[in-house]
């Protein structure tokens, strides 16, 4: 099993530039979620989704926006790239928010 | 709100050592807490998970606590080797998300 797959593993973008994270799950799972981590901050929530269909912010959702495209799909996307959304960012997935959370091996993201 | 924190924030310790990594919470309204290794680079993998209405769970040299009312949680390491050098998370468990601590970075010398 493929478990969750990121694309790309890394990036380089200008500032101003957009970009779209995909992040795909086979485990049949309702949740999805992304994170980024940064030196000494641990991994904060960006967004989630509770099921298909529906989004919500979490800890530092601004400057992103994430589409649920299908149970299977979630995607993050910078609109306008800043170089403090330089960071390696990462894709979960969970049966629900109370189960056990398997996650991407990450897309390292540096914005210059 | 959740704030999840783990002391100490690094660990040296020769190799064989027992050692206990802490991991402590604000909200004890939890469904669980799960501990997750992270290699240099790498992605999380997951270690134990328990559930709120559970006290611990084993994995093999692996051992985690979990305290509701006092909101603490404990990952032990048993006979510690080498290859467990990592940062080890932990990330406690709501109704539909996941709030992480910042990691407490292991190392482990022959």
């Amino acid at each position: 099993n493929a478990g969750v797959t990121q694309t790309p593993k890394f990036q380089v973008l200008k500032t101003g530039q957009s970009m779209t994270l995909q992040c795909a799950q086979d485990m049949n799972h309702n949740s999805m979620y992304w994170y980024r981590q940064d030196p000494g901050m641990g991994l904060r929530l960006i967004y989630y989704s509770a099921s298909e269909g529906t989004t919500d912010k979490g800890e530092v959702p601004n400057g992103y926006n994430v589409s649920r495209l299908n149970k299977r799909e979630f995607s993050l996307r910078l609109e306008s790239a800043a170089p403090s959304q330089t960071s390696v960012y990462f894709c979960a997935s969970s049966f629900r928010g109370s189960t056990e959370a398997f996650f991407g091996q990450g897309t390292r993201l540096t914005v210059v | 709100k959740q704030e999840v924190t783990q002391i100490p924030a690094a660990l040296s310790v020769p190799e064989g050592e027992n050692l206990v990594l802490n991991c402590s919470f604000t909200d004890s309204a939890i469904y669980n807490l799960q501990w997750f290794r992270q290699d240099p680079g790498k992605g999380l993998t997951s270690l134990l998970l328990i559930q709120s209405s559970q006290r611990e769970q084993t994995s093999g040299r692996l051992n985690a606590s979990l305290d509701k009312s006092s909101g603490r949680s404990t990952l032990y390491i048993a006979a510690s080797q080498p290859g467990d050098s990592a940062t080890y998370l932990c990330a406690v468990g709501g109704t539909d998300k996941l709030i992480f601590g910042t990691g407490t970075r292991l190392q482990v010398f022959p």
